[in-house]
Formats: structure tokens, sequence, C-alpha cells
């Protein structure tokens, strides 16, 4: 059974530009989350779906990330415009119920 | 003080040693707690779950102290290959699934 995959694994962008990161879960799960690890820091939420809905958004930093989750299948984060703390590793998770599994991660650097 | 504390490490030790870590929690509703085994620059995995007094995985056992608000990690007859950041996890608010992680415990196995 394939994996939570993450697509791209690395981005470096300047400040002010615009990324859009992926993540498609597990064939089945209709719960995916989004988690982002900054430098020096814990792994914090940022936000949940069930299915196509938004159950949780409240780790969600300000109004320039954008979660979206289309047909309740693969999920895409947009962040517009980028800062530079904006920087870190945003991995994504998929589960059925309270065991959640992580994909490989994104690292963005924002110059 | 924070949701979910571990003692960072590192832990160094020597191969078939035991070691222990803590983790403490603030929430005392809490219900669902997890270890995850992070290695460098990858993605966290699922390492167990506990939901009642403990769980056992072969030479992993996790216990859970509700009355002290810690849940622990035993690793017996450590390997090389359990060198990693052990990441405590805490579902909060209890009932959802927004994991609350700690900072993570660095442990190196010497040979």
């Amino acid at each position: 059974e394939a994996g939570v995959t993450q697509f791209p694994s690395h981005s470096v962008i300047e400040k002010g530009q615009t990324v859009t990161l992926r993540c498609d879960p597990i064939s089945g799960h209709d719960n995916l989350y989004w988690y982002r690890r900054v430098m020096g820091k814990e792994i914090k939420f940022l936000l949940h779906f069930v299915k196509e809905s938004k159950q949780d958004e409240s780790g969600m930093p300000n109004n320039r990330f954008l979660a979206e989750r289309t047909g309740g299948t693969y999920s895409t984060l947009k962040v517009q415009p980028a800062e530079l703390e904006d920087s870190g590793v945003y991995f994504c998770a998929s589960s059925t119920a309270y065991e959640q599994y992580f994909g490989p991660g994104t690292r963005l650097t924002v110059t | 003080r924070k949701e979910v504390e571990q003692d960072p490490g590192p832990f160094n030790v020597p191969e078939g040693a035991t070691v222990a870590f803590n983790c403490t929690y603030s929430n005392s509703a809490s219900q669902s707690f997890f270890w995850y085994r992070q290695d460098c620059r990858k993605e966290p995995k699922l390492l167990m779950s506990v939901y009642s007094s403990g769980n056992e995985d072969g030479r992993f056992t996790a216990q859970l102290n509700r009355a002290s608000q810690y849940i622990s990690l035993l690793i017996r007859d450590s390997k090389l290959s359990d060198s990693a950041t052990y990441l405590c996890v805490v579902n909060n608010p209890p009932g959802t699934y927004k994991y609350i992680f700690g900072t993570g415990t660095r442990l190196k196995v010497l040979a």
C-alpha cells in the first residue's frame, strides 16, 4: 500500500512569491492534516480536513495560507505571498482514526 | 507551561542498554497518546499508541501514568538502529484528531 506522498520535496522561493505544496493521502483515508516544523521548534498543527471539509484550521498562521482538498482526495497548501518566517518543513498526514501516517515532507526555504 | 514536554537529550547509551524517556502533558483530560520515531530529515513514523495504562511491542514498552500526567517509553536491549529522535504526541483537545507534539528526545546508541 502506498504511503502519504508530498510534492515537491524541496522548494526554494523568494520572499513575496507564491508556492503550492501538494499532498496525496493514503487511499481510503478521509482525514488529512497539515503540520509544519520551523527550525529548532516542535512540529505544529496547521489544519485538519475530513474528506473535503475543513474540520479544524486553528493552526493556520494567517490568511497568506490557503488549504484546499478538492473532492476529498489530494490536498494543496498555498502560501501567498511567502515571507521569510514561512521557511520550514511542511508535513502532511492522513488517517482513518487517531493514528496518523506522515508523508516525507516538503522543505520550504524562503530567501 | 508547554502542552507536551520532553527532555531533548541527547541520551547516549551503549548497545544492549535499557533506556527510558518520559513525557509530561498538561491537559489532564487527554485520552490518546503516541510515540513516534523520527530519523534525521525524515518523517515521523508511528512507533506505538497508548490508550490505557500501557502498551508493549517487542523491545519497546510505553506506560501511561494519568495521576502524574506523564507517559514513558522504555527501550530494552538497545540497537544501533534505534538511534533517532523520539517524539511524544498527545491528542488535544481530547477527543479530537489534532496532534500536539513534544520537541523530541534524541537517542544515540553507541557501538
